[in-house]
């Protein structure tokens, strides 16, 4: 069984902070590591797939890191806004197996 | 259109019942996926369709009986649950390969009685 865990369980911050999360997940047989944001009574969001150690991906404020030598990647976010209340998953995937096996996820909350 | 529906949304259902569950994409997509979600837990996936054939079963057990049509559709038949199976549950879609993003629907939250 594989073992992703993500940090912090929950967040709470407000409208401007900037904020991080974490993924850790095995450092062998690392293949892709996904990141999703899911909110409330919508589908998940795809929002980057890593695949190269040290790889940094961006999107708009989100950007994210990877560091597959110690099996973790960080998620960022800048500036947070109301709209970015959602849960963050990290989901990864093995060089052996077609399949992702995720997190159980960040709650992030961004108050005004 | 990247978007993958899910009916119906909604599903109460009895122990002797017989019901199933529709999934739909039109981005061309390849592979296709069930997830089961629990309160609380990560998405857990239960089924994988490459090419309209099966390609994964997590050891789910038969009283799922999943069904891929056609490249656009996939359907999961629900027979004989249990409570324990009450869950959401998502469908998704790639391009296929572990690289590729997985476009989810918004899933069907299911309960058995």
């Amino acid at each position: 069984i594989l073992n992703v865990e993500q940090s912090p369980q929950s967040l709470h911050v407000q409208e401007g902070d900037s904020t991080n999360f974490t993924c850790s997940f095995p450092s062998s047989n690392f293949y892709a590591l996904h990141w999703y944001r899911w909110e409330t009574a919508k589908s998940p969001e795809a929002l980057f797939v890593m695949t190269l150690n040290g790889d940094e991906k961006k999107k708009g404020r989100i950007s994210a890191t990877l560091n597959t030598k110690e099996g973790y990647s960080y998620l960022y976010i800048k500036g947070s806004q109301p709209e970015d209340s959602a849960t963050y998953l990290c989901a990864f995937v093995t060089g052996t197996a077609s399949k992702l096996t995720f997190g159980t996820g960040t709650r992030l909350q961004v108050t005004l | 259109d990247t978007e993958v529906t899910q009916t119906p949304k909604h599903l109460v259902m009895g122990m002797t019942n017989k019901k199933s569950l529709k999934c739909e994409q039109h981005m061309g997509h390849r592979a296709m996926y069930w997830y089961k979600q629990k309160a609380k837990k990560p998405p857990e996936l239960m089924f994988v369709y490459s090419y309209e054939k099966l390609s994964i079963n997590e050891s789910v057990p038969s009283r799922f009986s999943p069904e891929c049509p056609n490249s656009s559709l996939l359907n999961l038949h629900l027979h004989a649950l249990q409570p324990e199976d009450s869950a959401l549950y998502l469908c998704a879609s790639s391009q296929g390969g572990r690289t590729y993003e997985q476009y989810f629907g918004p899933g069907t939250r299911l309960t058995v009685t």
